[in-house]
């Protein structure tokens, strides 16, 4: 059974970079059919979707997002990562990362636990 | 930028019918797939491609997508179907995966 799971640090300080890690087990990042994204959700509110990567490094963003984000992958550790610079309070969000068969028509099958990451000085 | 958009609440006795819609533009020309998330907990996938259900999700959810408005059903309600559900569809005009606004079901 393929799992997802978040880790970084709960407490950010505006204007800094928030960094998160999604760790893969039960299956690998590199298969071909499989493409990883990031999803938010503020406090009380609903959900946004953050960017999306294939193994092969090809990226694809929120437009609202794109110049603060960046999403990379390391295959040899089975993990992807976000990261979203200049983070102000309106980036506190719990992040979940995600996997969906292929980029585009198909949903997000499985999901991590999810991470609350809190901006705050 | 595309826009979904849901019902804030819905509320059902046990044993009765829930529909939530999910009104876009065209957006039967789209799949769409639905979430249910609990309190404290990530969203699961419940219902995919307008009314497919993953292996484990009860029959009692069905979907549906026609013309402007999407429909999850959840019949027979149970005090467990309590929480919030989303709807999703992938924008290919503008490369962007949207969630609609959320709608919380209420088992009275």
């Amino acid at each position: 059974q393929l799992q997802v799971q978040e880790s970084g640090p709960g407490l950010v300080k505006p204007s800094e970079t928030l960094s998160l890690t999604c760790t893969v087990s039960g299956g690998s990042i590199s298969s071909s059919t499989d493409y990883w994204g990031w999803i938010r959700q503020p406090p009380g509110k609903g959900l946004e979707w953050i960017g999306s990567i294939y193994y092969s490094g090809s990226t694809y963003y929120n437009p609202s997002l794109k110049s603060r984000v960046t999403i990379s992958v390391d295959t040899s550790k089975n993990q992807f990562s976000l990261k979203l610079s200049s983070v102000t309070a309106a980036d506190t969000a719990v992040y979940y990362c995600a996997r969906t068969l292929d980029y585009g028509e198909p949903p997000f099958h499985y999901w991590g636990q999810g991470t609350l990451v809190t901006v705050s000085s | 930028s595309y826009v979904l958009t849901q019902p804030p609440s819905v509320s059902v006795a046990p044993g009765q019918t829930a529909r939530i819609t999910c009104g876009g533009n065209n957006i039967g020309s789209k799949s769409v797939h639905w979430y249910q998330q609990k309190p404290g907990q990530a969203p699961v996938l419940v219902v995919y491609d307008d009314s497919d259900r993953p292996s484990g999700i009860p029959e009692r959810f069905s979907g549906s997508n026609s013309g402007n408005t999407a429909t999850l059903t959840i019949s027979r309600v149970e005090a467990g179907d309590e929480a919030d559900y989303y709807c999703q569809v992938w924008d290919s005009s503008s490369d962007l995966y949207v969630f609609g606004t959320g709608t919380k079901v209420t088992v009275l």
